[in-house]
């Protein structure tokens, strides 16, 4: 049984670049979420989606953006990235159900702004 | 809003022995999740244990334990027989049920655990 997936593992981008991460969830969750940790932070909520729609979003700018396709799986897209961009991205999967369900995390995407 | 809050930014322990990792949280959702994960340095977050808000009991996996006191608003997390491996950073994190925070994990700064041989 496959956990969460993620890929890239590492990237490395310019300043004013744009960048794709993608998250394939753990078999049976039909619901995914995107944060993002900083160095000797706790992560940070991103967005979640859920048939394929934004459910909900945290404080972050428009650059940041995703999709989620029929299969589940999902993609994290940002835009004109900043030095502040820097960060392990970390993709998180559960099923629907509300307070009760864990979610359950990959590896993350180590990404690096020069 | 939610809030959660660690206040040790590090914890050490020998090998064989128990440690509890503090968490305190805040909210005035009368449903909500309680979570403790744990980072390794390699980055992966895993999933160690969960306590609801309506669960009469203490939660229990293994050699992990949730010390849940809703009056107090904490859910620490002991550790029974500590091993090397169990060297970490540990993150409680909360979900709740409704509201417009519905599905988000809130986490907290985190306590770094060392388990020393």
């Amino acid at each position: 049984d496959a956990g969460v997936t993620q890929s890239p593992t590492h990237l490395i981008k310019t300043r004013g670049q744009q960048v794709t991460l993608r998250c394939s969830p753990k078999s049976g969750h039909d619901t995914v979420s995107w944060y993002q940790q900083a160095l000797g932070q706790g992560p940070q909520f991103i967005f979640q989606y859920y048939e394929e729609e934004e459910r909900q979003r945290g404080n972050f700018p428009d650059r940041f953006s995703g999709h989620q396709f029929p299969n589940y799986s999902s993609e994290l897209n940002v835009n004109a990235l900043l030095l502040g961009d820097s960060a392990l991205y970390l993709c998180a999967s559960s099923l629907e159900g509300g307070a009760v369900q864990p979610q359950h995390f990959g590896d993350g995407t180590r990404l690096s702004i020069l | 809003a939610q809030k959660i809050t660690q206040t040790q930014p590090g914890m050490f322990v020998q090998e064989k022995e128990a440690v509890t990792l503090d968490c305190t949280y805040d909210t005035s959702d009368p449903s909500y999740g309680l979570f403790w994960y744990k980072q390794p340095s390699s980055g992966e977050m895993i999933f160690l244990i969960y306590q609801g808000s309506y669960d009469q009991q203490n939660a229990t996996e293994g050699r992990y334990s949730l010390n849940f006191q809703k009056a107090r608003k904490s859910a620490n997390l002991v550790i029974s027989a500590s091993q090397l491996g169990d060297s970490a950073m540990y993150f409680c994190a909360m979900r709740v049920a409704g509201g417009t925070s519905y599905g988000k994990l809130t986490f907290g700064q985190g306590t770094i655990l060392t388990v020393h041989p």
